[in-house]
Parts: C-alpha cells; sequence; structure tokens
C-alpha cells in the first residue's frame, strides 16, 4: 500500500533554534502533501497544503515565515519550524493522496526547551 | 465540505463488536465519507470509505443510511489494540484536504 515517510520521529531543540521535518512519499508520487499540527488531548489542526514546485498555502493564523514549507520533489516536502519557541512544542504529521484515500505519516513529535 | 457529528466517547468490550455513529445530515451527492483512527501518538490510520453503498474491508464495515445522512462504523470483534479516536470525515474526493473534528474515543475494555 501507498506509505508516507516521516522523519524525525522526535526532536528536542533549544529554543531560538530551527528544526526540519521530512515527508517522503515512498512508493507514489504526491504533488500535493499537507501538514498539520495536534496538540495534547486535540484533533489534528491543517497547518498547509504543499505544493510541488510551487508556493505552499497556509491556513488563516498559521505565519508562513515560521513554519517553512518546501516541496521540491514528486517525493518529498519538508517543514522547517524557524527559531523555534517553547509554544510551537507539538505533534506535527504529514499527509498525502496517493490512488485514493489519504495516506499519514507517523508524526513528529517537536519539544522546544 | 459537510460538518460531522460523532460522539465523543464511548465504550466497548472486548470481542464484542464496537458500532461507532457519524452524522453528516448535510452531505451534497459527491461527497465521500471517510473513516479514519488515531492510536495515540501516532499518524491517523486509514480504515473504510464509501460513498453510497455498504463497504466492508478486513478491518470494519461502513454502513450509509439510504438518505446518506449518517453511517456507521462496525468494528466487528472489538480487541484491545482498537482503542483509539475514530474520525469521521465527509470530503470530496480530490487533493483537497481531510479536515479533522474532534471524533469520537474509543476504549475497549478486557
Amino acid at each position: 500500500g501507498a506509505v508516507v515517510s516521516q522523519h524525525p520521529s522526535w526532536v528536542i531543540c533549544k529554543s531560538g533554534t530551527s528544526v526540519k521535518i521530512e515527508c517522503r512519499s515512498l512508493d507514489f508520487q504526491a504533488t500535493t502533501m499537507f501538514w498539520y499540527r495536534q496538540f495534547p488531548k486535540q484533533s489534528l489542526m491543517l497547518m498547509a497544503t504543499s505544493n510541488e514546485g510551487s508556493k505552499a498555502t497556509y491556513e488563516q493564523g498559521v505565519e508562513k515565515d515560521k513554519f517553512l514549507i518546501n516541496h521540491a520533489s514528486l517525493t518529498l516536502s519538508t517543514l522547517t519550524v524557524t527559531s523555534a519557541h517553547p509554544e510551537d512544542s507539538s505533534f506535527y504529521i504529514c499527509s498525502a493522496s496517493p490512488y485514493y484515500g489519504y495516506t499519514f505519516g507517523s508524526g513528529t513529535r517537536l519539544t522546544v526547551v | 465540505d459537510a460538518k460531522t457529528t460523532q460522539p465523543t466517547s464511548m465504550d466497548c468490550a472486548e470481542g464484542r463488536a464496537a458500532n461507532l455513529p457519524c452524522n453528516h445530515s448535510t452531505i451534497s451527492g459527491n461527497e465521500y465519507v471517510y473513516w479514519y483512527r488515531q492510536i495515540h501518538s501516532q499518524g491517523p490510520q486509514y480504515i473504510i470509505h464509501g460513498l453510497k453503498n455498504n463497504e466492508t474491508n478486513e478491518m470494519a464495515s461502513l454502513i450509509i443510511t439510504e438518505d446518506r445522512k449518517s453511517s456507521t462504523l462496525i468494528l466487528p470483534h472489538a480487541t484491545l489494540r482498537d482503542t483509539a479516536v475514530y474520525y469521521c470525515i465527509v470530503i470530496l474526493s480530490g487533493n483537497t484536504p481531510l479536515v479533522f473534528g474532534k471524533g469520537t474515543r474509543l476504549s475497549v475494555i478486557a
């Protein structure tokens, strides 16, 4: 079946540094990928739609300069959290849509200290 | 996309069938009903989807009412590993993202 690989699974970083999260479609091409954020005991919140070869589309309230998205190939999208702060600590999840349905990565737990 | 309404939580005895309801009264004719589940600290897992007809796969069955305003996900023999948050989502097929509601927290009890 269609697989989306997400790395790293978890990361701890110091406040003020940047962190890059990778999302790869392993056995299909994804012109579009989606990035979500999930805080404890809450549902997934869509952050942005990543489009191969063009700019990402951000949801209202998501700072595009803070959450940099790059979708340089048909199998890779990256999310970079710049100048991370403790309030950015969250569970970040990517998703892509193969032939039908939607496949999700395993998520990245980001902790900013 | 049509909104969905699900109970906040449900309990089910291990080995029994778990029936999870979902209301989607504003669904349009070409919108699909998708079910996903999320086990703690993991990415959502696809379960099943349907348009009009009832569907069954190795994980579950999906029963959609004739007017399509509600559906029920059935896990025929729930196990402890089925404890998760279950999301019912209505969406047009294509490259639009899934929008998650609060889902139903299913607890399977031994």
